[in-house]
């Protein structure tokens, strides 16, 4: 079945240390996957995603099919980084999203 | 652009009442979804609807759920006879055309059910 997790609820570090999210994914097509974050009142929106290898806010992440993994990494947290972080896997043969449970990354001074 | 607009943003129905959820996408966006989300859970898919077509509703409970995205106006997420756990937050995301997973969300609606 089609899955993904997310396995740390909560991600506290202190900032300028390093970040990285874990994501694990579950699909027998060919994967496409996001990351998305909601910072505090705000609305859910794309971060970035793995077909487009582009770094936002310091952020990257690399697909490894081997390990069925799409980490979320940043060398240098920052207090505005905290957040909630939500993986996603785009299904195209049903067009739709699967999201993880999410992260709660909290930067602290 | 405004962006994907819902309301209302929060929602009080007592057991057995209806909720009714609007969505309006973006401005030329013509793919909708609607997102659930429990406490302490990831958002989980519902349905997707195109203008006047229900194109997936996998995601929805059998009863008492319903959708539409009608040639003029918001889509609207419809439950009938709420009950307790039906309160969560309800997310609409929209996508422009040859897109569809280049979703754009909505601050999403409270239900909290009495």
């Amino acid at each position: 079945a089609q899955r993904v997790t997310q396995p740390e609820k909560l991600l506290s570090v202190f900032k300028g240390a390093p970040v990285e999210l874990k994501c694990n994914y579950s699909y027998s097509g060919s994967p496409e996957l996001f990351w998305y974050v909601q910072y505090s009142r705000q609305r859910l929106q794309l971060l970035l995603r793995h077909i487009s290898r582009e770094s936002i806010k310091g952020f990257t992440a690399d697909l490894n099919k081997g390990e069925t993994s799409f980490h979320l990494k940043k060398p240098f947290a920052q207090e505005e980084d905290s957040a909630m972080y939500y993986c996603a896997l785009w299904m195209d043969s049903s067009y739709k999203l699967i999201f993880g449970s999410g992260t709660r990354l909290l930067v602290r001074p | 652009n405004a962006g994907v607009m819902q309301n209302p943003r929060h929602l009080v129905r007592r057991r057995g009442q209806e909720a009714r959820l609007r969505c309006s996408p973006m401005k030329g966006h013509s793919h909708v979804y609607w997102y659930r989300q429990l406490p302490e859970e990831g958002l989980k898919f519902m349905v997707y609807l195109q203008k006047e077509n229900i194109i997936d509703e996998s995601g929805m409970p059998k009863e008492r759920f319903s959708a539409e995205f009608p040639k003029e106006g918001p889509s609207i997420l419809r439950i009938q006879q709420v009950v307790r756990g039906d309160s969560a937050a309800y997310f609409c995301a929209s996508s422009p055309p040859g897109s569809p997973y280049e979703q754009y969300f909505g601050p999403g609606t409270r239900l909290t059910v009495t």
